[in-house]
């Protein structure tokens, strides 16, 4: 049982370029989200997902994409990075009930 | 206003006493959960305990406890018998059941134990 999967756990970019962080899961959680977690700021939601095919924002979306075409996948895009976009990002999922969230790993995003 | 406040972004404990970290929340969904998680050095995010808004007696899991007051809306961490690896970054979640199903997060307390 894998749980939450997310890759890259780092990577750099230049600002201006694009990529897509992955999260899957395997536990057939209808929730999944995305947080970015920076100093003295806690975890900040980006966006979340209640089920294939409904997407939602969270508190900082601006500069994120999410789809959630399966129950399994739900990736983040950085269509434009930014240096503020430099931070640990995390991938979390839980079922749509009074259930703890399941993290993924994190990844340590720079934006030079 | 801030869903979930800690309030001490550093505490130090020695080595087998007793710590209390704080949190407090704020929801009018009267159908709720409050969680915390642990992260450590090495960054994973480890799940510690949870209290469902309906719970009548405070929840324990081993050397955690939480003190829940709920007319107070404080849902404090009490970890018992410190060790060494209890140092860590310790965060408060609360998920509202009835509203969108986010969780909200705490911006953390910094937890060194001391030998």
């Amino acid at each position: 049982n894998a749980g939450v999967t997310q890759t890259p756990k780092f990577q750099v970019l230049k600002t201006g370029q694009s990529m897509t962080l992955q999260c899957a899961q395997d536990m057939n959680h209808e929730y999944m989200s995305w947080y970015r977690q920076d100093p003295g700021m806690g975890l900040r939601l980006i966006h979340y997902s209640v089920g294939a095919g409904i997407t939602d924002q969270g508190e900082v979306p601006n500069g994120y994409n999410v789809s959630r075409s399966t129950t399994e996948d739900f990736p983040l895009r950085l269509l434009s990075a930014a240096p503020s976009q430099t931070s640990v990002y995390f991938c979390a999922s839980s079922y749509l009930a009074n259930e703890k969230l399941f993290f993924g790993s994190g990844t340590q995003l720079s934006v030079l | 206003a801030q869903k979930i406040t800690q309030t001490q972004p550093g505490m130090f404990v020695q080595e087998k006493e007793a710590v209390t970290l704080d949190c407090t929340y704020d929801t009018s969904d009267p159908s709720y959960g409050l969680f915390w998680y642990k992260q450590p050095s090495s960054g994973e995010m480890i799940f510690l305990i949870y209290q469902g808004s309906y719970d009548q007696q405070n929840a324990t899991e081993g050397r955690y406890s939480l003190n829940f007051q709920k007319a107070r809306k404080s849902a404090n961490l009490v970890i018992s018998a410190s060790q060494l690896g209890d140092s860590a970054m310790y965060f408060c979640a609360m998920r509202e059941f009835n509203t969108g199903n986010q969780f909200y997060f705490g911006t953390g307390t910094s937890l060194t134990v001391i030998p």
